[in-house]
Parts: C-alpha cells; structure tokens; sequence
C-alpha cells in the first residue's frame, strides 16, 4: 500500500528565513505526491503535485516541492517564509483502489509557525 | 460558484443518535468522498463515490451509510452515533483522480 511519512510534527522558522516541510514517500509503482495546506478552522486547499517531469514543482502562494526519487523525498519548500504560511501541511500520495477509484493517503500533518 | 459546502459546521449528538451530514458541490465533480480527521492520524477516508448511484467504502466506513443521488449532493449518514466518531468530517470532490481535490469547511461533531 502507498504510504507517506511526515517526521517532524511542528516546524519553527522566522519571518523572511526559508522554510523546508519534509515528507518521504513509499510507494509501488511511480508516485503521485501532493501538498495540501490547512489553515485553522478551514478545510484543505490545494497547494501542488507532483506527477511526471521537472522533479522541482511551483504551487500557489510561492510554495516549491522537491521529487527526489533516489531519497523517496517530496520535501516543500519556501524561498522566504510569512507569518500568514503559518498553518497545518499535509502530504499525500494517490493510492489506485482495485474499483478504479483514486484515494489521496494523507500524511499526519506538519504543524508550520513562522514567527514575526 | 460556491465550490464545496457542508452543513452543519458543529454538531453535538448523544450516544445512540443518527443524523447526516450533507455535502454539496456546485463544480459538476463525478468523484465525491468524505474524510474523518483526528488529531495526529490525518485524514482517512470513510466512503467515496465515481459519479450519481455509485458509492463504495473506504477505509474506516463502518457505523456510516452515504447515497449519491445526484451528481451535486453526497450526504454521510451516521446510522447510530458513538463516542469514537467524535472527529472533524471533510467532504471533497474532483474531476478526476489525476486532478486536485477541493475540500469542503469541514464538520465538527462531538458525540457524548
């Protein structure tokens, strides 16, 4: 079964620095990745994929996500942090279900806090 | 457009009671799903559906019933709440499987 992993349950940074979210990814078969953000009380929004090609994919709000395959990493990144980034990110990696459906398996979450 | 809704926002029922949660999408989406979130577990899926009259379980679907009557709407019955299905509930839906899925604001339900 596809599986991501996400180690670090909160990830400090100030305002400005750059930001690294780290996911790895275990998966049979090539990998479809994906970064959600949570911001309190609200639901997910879709921040990027990953599918084929460039191993460097640009999402919404600056965000940027690593594919390394030999790592099995899909870190997020962002060049310089904001206060607003602070949020809940959750990777996820599509799983093929035999009834032709394609479920997202969603990480535990990384708490994000950039401080002023 | 309004995207993905989902009412109640909050809910709290007693040990024993039923109620559904309803969800609607106004994107003309085929797949629908709903998703429980707990603290420190993500979000696993609870029963999801390809397209009007075809649903099928998840991961974790027992203690709910779902029904795709129409391609807009994807309520999510609990058939007789417990304490265990105290949890965030998300409605979300998608073109397809290859395209993003958009969350609805969630439902809070707390089961005594």
């Amino acid at each position: 079964a596809q599986s991501v992993a996400q180690p670090e349950d909160q990830v400090n940074v100030a305002e400005g620095n750059p930001l690294t979210v780290k996911c790895t990814y275990s998966v049979s078969g090539n990998p479809y990745l994906f970064w959600y953000v949570q911001y309190p009380n609200r639901g997910l929004q879709f921040l990027l994929k990953y599918i084929t090609g460039d191993n460097l994919v640009k999402g919404s709000y600056g965000f940027e996500a690593e594919f390394n395959k030999s790592q099995t990493s899909f870190h997020l990144k962002k060049p310089s942090a904001l206060v607003s980034d602070s949020a809940l990110y959750f990777c996820a990696v599509r799983d093929d279900l035999n009834t032709g459906f394609q479920k997202l398996v969603f990480g535990t979450g990384t708490r994000l806090l950039v401080s002023p | 457009n309004a995207g993905v809704t989902q009412t109640p926002k909050f809910q709290v029922l007693k040990t024993g009671q039923s109620m559904t949660l309803q969800c609607a999408q106004d994107m003309n989406h085929e797949y629908m799903s709903w998703y429980r979130q707990d603290p420190g577990m993500g979000l696993r899926l609870i029963h999801y559906s390809v397209g009007a009259g075809i649903t099928d379980q998840g991961e974790v679907p027992n203690g709910y019933n779902v029904s795709r009557s129409t391609t807009e709407d994807f309520p999510l019955r609990l058939l007789s709440a417990a304490p265990s299905q105290t949890s965030v509930y998300f409605c979300a839906s998608s073109t397809t499987g290859w395209h993003e899925q958009f969350f609805g604001p969630g439902t809070r339900l707390t089961v005594l």
